[in-house]
C-alpha cells in the first residue's frame, strides 16, 4: 500500500527556515517525480515544486523560487522541501504527492497525497 | 504561467441531478489535465486525468471531455457523497497550475 507521511510542520517566523520531509512506502520511490502541493487556509491548491526521481532535475513555482528547495533521499525513500525565507503568505497545508505514472517526461497528476503538514509563518 | 479558470465557483445541486463544472486554459494544453475531489480536511483524490480518462475505482458517473482550451467533468447522477469542492489542473508545462475550484452544495 501506498503512503506518504509528512512531518516538519509548525510555527516559523518570517525569515526564518524550516525543512519538510515526506516519508514514501509501498512503491519505488526512485522511479517517480514526486512534488510538494500547499493549500492556504480556505484557498485553492497550489503547486510549489517537483523533482524528477534522480533528483537531477527540479521545478519550482516563481512564488517559491530562490527561496524554497526540493531533494531527496532515494536510499531512504524520502522526499523533503527546504523553505527558507518563508514569508505570510506561504502559510499553508503542505502535502507531497506522487504521480500516477513513471515517466521520463513527468506527468504530474497525482494519485497518492500524504495528510499534509501545517505550516504557519507569523512572528 | 497558464491561468486555469474554472466556473462556476459554486453552485447548489440535488441529489440526482447531472453537473457540469467547466475548466478553461488560457492557452492550449492538448489533453494534459486532470481533475480532482476534495472535501474538508482531506487531501484531493484524483478523479481523471488526460482529460477524459477515469482513475481506477472512481465511480462511472464521473466523466471527463475536452482538449486544447476547454474541459468539462460531468457529474451523471450526483450522489451525497460528491458534495465537495473539485480542481482542474493542467500538467502541459511548468509551473503546474490548478483551477480556483468549484464547490457544490446541497440544494
Amino acid at each position: 500500500e501506498v503512503q506518504l507521511l509528512e512531518s516538519g510542520g509548525g510555527l516559523v517566523e518570517p525569515g526564518g527556515s524550516l525543512r519538510l520531509s515526506c516519508a514514501a512506502s509501498g512503491f519505488t520511490f526512485s522511479s517517480y517525480a514526486m512534488s510538494w502541493v500547499r493549500q492556504a487556509p480556505g484557498k485553492g491548491l497550489e503547486w510549489v515544486s517537483s523533482i524528477s526521481g534522480s533528483g537531477g532535475t527540479t521545478y519550482f513555482a516563481d512564488s517559491v523560487k530562490g527561496r524554497f528547495t526540493i531533494s531527496r533521499d532515494n536510499s531512504k525513500n524520502t522526499l523533503y522541501l527546504q523553505m527558507n525565507s518563508p514569508r505570510a503568505e506561504d502559510t499553508a497545508v503542505y502535502y507531497c504527492a506522487k504521480p500516477l505514472v513513471s515517466t521520463v517526461t513527468p506527468k504530474d497528476y497525482f494519485d497518492y497525497w500524504g495528510q499534509g503538514t501545517l505550516v504557519t509563518v507569523s512572528s | 504561467a497558464i491561468r486555469m479558470t474554472q466556473s462556476p465557483s459554486s453552485f447548489s445541486a440535488s441529489t440526482g441531478d447531472r453537473v457540469t463544472i467547466t475548466c478553461r486554459a488560457s492557452q492550449g494544453i492538448s489533453s494534459y489535465l486532470a481533475w480532482y475531489q476534495q472535501k474538508p480536511g482531506k487531501a484531493p483524490k484524483l478523479l481523471i486525468y488526460a482529460a477524459s480518462t477515469l482513475q481506477s475505482g472512481v465511480p462511472s458517473r464521473f466523466s471527463g471531455s475536452g482538449s486544447g482550451t476547454d474541459f468539462t467533468l460531468t457529474i451523471s447522477c450526483l450522489q451525497s457523497e460528491d458534495f465537495a469542492t473539485y480542481f482542474c489542473q493542467q500538467y502541459y508545462d511548468y509551473p503546474r497550475t490548478f483551477g480556483q475550484g468549484t464547490k457544490v452544495e446541497i440544494k
